[in-house]
């Protein structure tokens, strides 16, 4: 099946310094989606890319959809302490036929921030 | 406005009881959805109502009942759960079209602990 290969699973980092984080398919999506999910709250949408090659900017972040359709990346610029909580990409209208409700997530990157 | 809300935010009951989460929309999306996630898991699907009909059910337990009463409110009905059914239960909702319409936003989610 379809499948979102996020990495790294983890990052530890300093405040003030840049996170760059991807997502990558064997298969063609026609949307990629980032989302920030804090502890017992719901996914929060960051940023949404719907055209290959597109490079679009929320704030501190940047994301991308790859010009092969099959890769995404998210950077942010910066890192504050409420940078932390785990990202998610998730795409859709994959290569096989997206109809709604096939929204599939990446295993996400926990991202921690020492002030 | 992109908010999803849901209630309750906490759910404790027996593995006797009957419980039901609620969720609202007033995006005027025509597609609703129910995820259950747990603890450092991407959401997984449940449910997906397409114009108040439902369209997807990921062969999900008959211990939940999904309902949506009209094009705003979507309910799920639980009853006779078990423990391995706590989790956190999202919400979400999208306009079903092209990809930009299709982009789902979630609710904060229901903390269920089945004891």
């Amino acid at each position: 099946g379809q499948q979102l290969n996020q990495s790294p699973q983890s990052m530890f980092i300093q405040e003030g310094e840049d996170v760059s984080m991807n997502c990558t398919s064997s298969s063609i999506f026609n949307t990629w989606l980032w989302y920030k999910q804090d502890p017992g709250e719901g996914p929060v949408l960051l940023i949404a890319l719907y055209k290959a090659g597109e490079l679009t900017s929320n704030g501190r972040l940047t994301a991308q959809f790859g010009i092969t359709r099959k890769d995404s990346f998210l950077n942010i610029s910066a890192s504050i302490p409420s940078d932390v909580g785990i990202y998610f990409c998730a795409s859709t209208g994959g290569y096989y036929g997206g109809s709604q409700g096939n929204l599939i997530f990446g295993k996400g990157t926990k991202l921690s921030v020492k002030p | 406005d992109t908010e999803v809300t849901q209630t309750p935010k906490h759910l404790v009951m027996g593995m006797t009881n009957k419980k039901s989460l609620k969720c609202e929309q007033h995006m005027g999306h025509r597609a609703m959805y129910w995820y259950k996630q747990k603890a450092k898991k991407p959401p997984e699907l449940m449910f997906v109502y397409s114009y108040e009909k439902l369209s997807i059910n990921e062969s999900v337990p008959s211990r939940f009942s999904p309902e949506c009463p009209n094009s705003s409110l979507l309910n799920l009905h639980l009853h006779a759960l078990q423990p391995e059914d706590s989790a956190l239960y999202l919400c979400a909702s999208s306009h079903p079209g092209t990809a930009s319409t299709d982009t789902q936003y979630f609710g904060p989610g229901t903390r269920l602990t089945v004891l």
